[in-house]
């Protein structure tokens, strides 16, 4: 099963909400990925986690907090949004971090919409 | 960083033809290519991958993708569109710079006539 799962699939919020994302692997997988996709534009990549560590962070605003509580499951917490984040975020994992020829797995996506 | 470039946002096939969506790569060492397609309102499917065993990849739903070193290429082909290849795709290349995290091209949206 190659299966990557994300809740919720839209989601609607005011910029003064709390809201989380989440997003959830059985495949093993012990390098899992945040992206954030504009409409008409290629992903980009926000965190990196290895082995449920942060390892990499893009200069993403502080706005958006990752965690990683176990190795299958990545949350996106998201605080005081701007409309410019609106967008599709997407999680992906891939067996080890390190590794240039691992397939990354994507999930469908979080349709994130803030007023 | 490694980068790709594709050439051509929009591409129109007719149905039963031949479809060629083309890739450039920037790397100072071998790179490892990827090939993704994305359904409107999906995430990203992974259509074939290079990993330098064989310069010619075949991927899923009979697409196929050739390296070429010497024109630092990756186009992806597929002989005979179906309406249901109808979709955005990306070339992308893992970067080392990001734990390997993928750097995508900016996309070509296919589309496929009767």
């Amino acid at each position: 099963d190659t299966e990557v799962t994300q809740t919720p699939k839209h989601l609607v919020m005011g910029m003064t909400n709390k809201k989380s994302l989440k997003c959830e692997q059985h495949m093993g997988h012990r390098a899992m990925y945040w992206y954030k996709q504009k409409a008409k534009k290629p992903p980009e990549l926000m965190f990196v986690y290895s082995y449920e560590k942060l390892s990499i962070n893009e200069s993403v605003p502080s706005r958006f907090s990752p965690e990683c509580p176990n190795s299958s499951l990545l949350n996106l917490h998201l605080h005081a949004l701007q409309p410019e984040d609106s967008a599709l975020y997407l999680c992906a994992s891939s067996l080890r971090t390190g590794s240039s020829t691992d397939t990354q797995y994507f999930g469908p996506g979080t349709r994130l919409t803030v007023l | 960083a490694q980068s790709v470039t594709q050439l051509g946002s929009h591409v129109s096939v007719s149905e039963g033809a031949l479809v060629l969506l083309r890739c450039n790569y920037s790397s100072s060492v071998p790179p490892y290519l990827f090939w993704y397609v994305q359904y409107p309102n999906q995430g990203l499917q992974l259509l074939l991958k290079y990993t330098s065993a064989a310069t010619l990849v075949k991927g899923i739903n009979g697409f196929e993708a050739e390296f070429k070193k010497s024109e630092t290429s990756f186009h992806l082909t597929k002989p005979s569109a179906h309406m249901s290849d109808a979709a955005e795709y990306f070339c992308a290349v893992s970067d080392p710079n990001s734990g390997y995290a993928l750097n995508f091209g900016k996309g070509t949206s296919l589309l496929v006539t009767p």
